[in-house]
């Protein structure tokens, strides 16, 4: 069975540009989670989406948003790309129910280089 | 709000040492603890879970136990090994509805041969 899959694996902007992070869940996860691993700040969480819906949202400024398709799929965009927005962009999935419904399953992430 | 505090790393250990690495935690209500493993230029993968008090969690050596009283999870393995060498993560997920992890700073676990 295929785990979260993350695209692209890097990506390097300029400051001001946008950012579009895509994440793919694992078969039969409804709910996808966002992640920011910055160095020195440790894993903070961005967002959960579920059902297409967004849950629940971080300590993050609006630039920061995305979406959740209707095959379960989701996409970050990062707008007004600032240096400090340079991170690893962990992207996870879990389902809504069932023994496994409070596991978060972690894709291999997307490296994002703000120049 | 919900914290998670491990022990400040890195953690340096010769092969077939054993290994104690600490968290406690602060959530309201009764979180599920999990123990995340990242290892070089990865992601995270958990490693083991408790949902509820006097819970063990074990997979691959590695052992934690759910303590209520004292509100920790402290991982522990009796033999390490080169293999291990990653970053370590100990998460909570509050019982509040939530449903986001919050995670401690991560401790750098190196295994000399």
């Amino acid at each position: 069975e295929a785990g979260v899959t993350q695209s692209p694996t890097h990506l390097i902007k300029t400051r001001g540009q946008q950012a579009t992070l895509r994440c793919s869940p694992i078969s039969g996860h409804t709910s996808v989670y966002w992640y920011q691993q910055a160095l020195g700040l440790g894993l903070q969480f961005l967002l959960w989406y579920d059902e297409g819906e967004e849950r629940n949202r971080g300590n993050f400024p609006p630039r920061f948003s995305g979406r959740q398709f209707p095959n379960y799929s989701s996409e970050l965009n990062v707008n007004a790309l600032e240096l400090e927005d340079s991170a690893l962009y962990l992207c996870a999935s879990s389902p809504r129910s069932g023994r496994d419904q409070n596991i978060q399953y972690f894709g291999a992430g997307t490296r994002l280089s703000v120049l | 709000g919900d914290s998670v505090t491990q022990m400040e790393g890195p953690v340096t250990l010769s092969e077939e040492a054993f290994l104690t690495i600490n968290c406690t935690y602060t959530a309201t209500g009764y979180p599920s603890l999990f123990w995340y493993v990242q290892y070089p230029g990865e992601g995270l993968q958990l490693l083991l879970k408790a949902t509820k008090a006097d819970d063990k969690g074990s997979n691959k050596g590695f052992e934690a136990t759910y303590r209520k009283e004292t509100t920790s999870f402290h991982l522990e393995k009796g033999s390490v090994q080169v293999s291990d060498s990653a970053v370590y993560f100990c998460a909570l997920l509050s019982g509040a509805g939530s449903y986001q992890l919050t995670f401690g700073k991560g401790t750098k676990l190196s295994v000399i041969p």
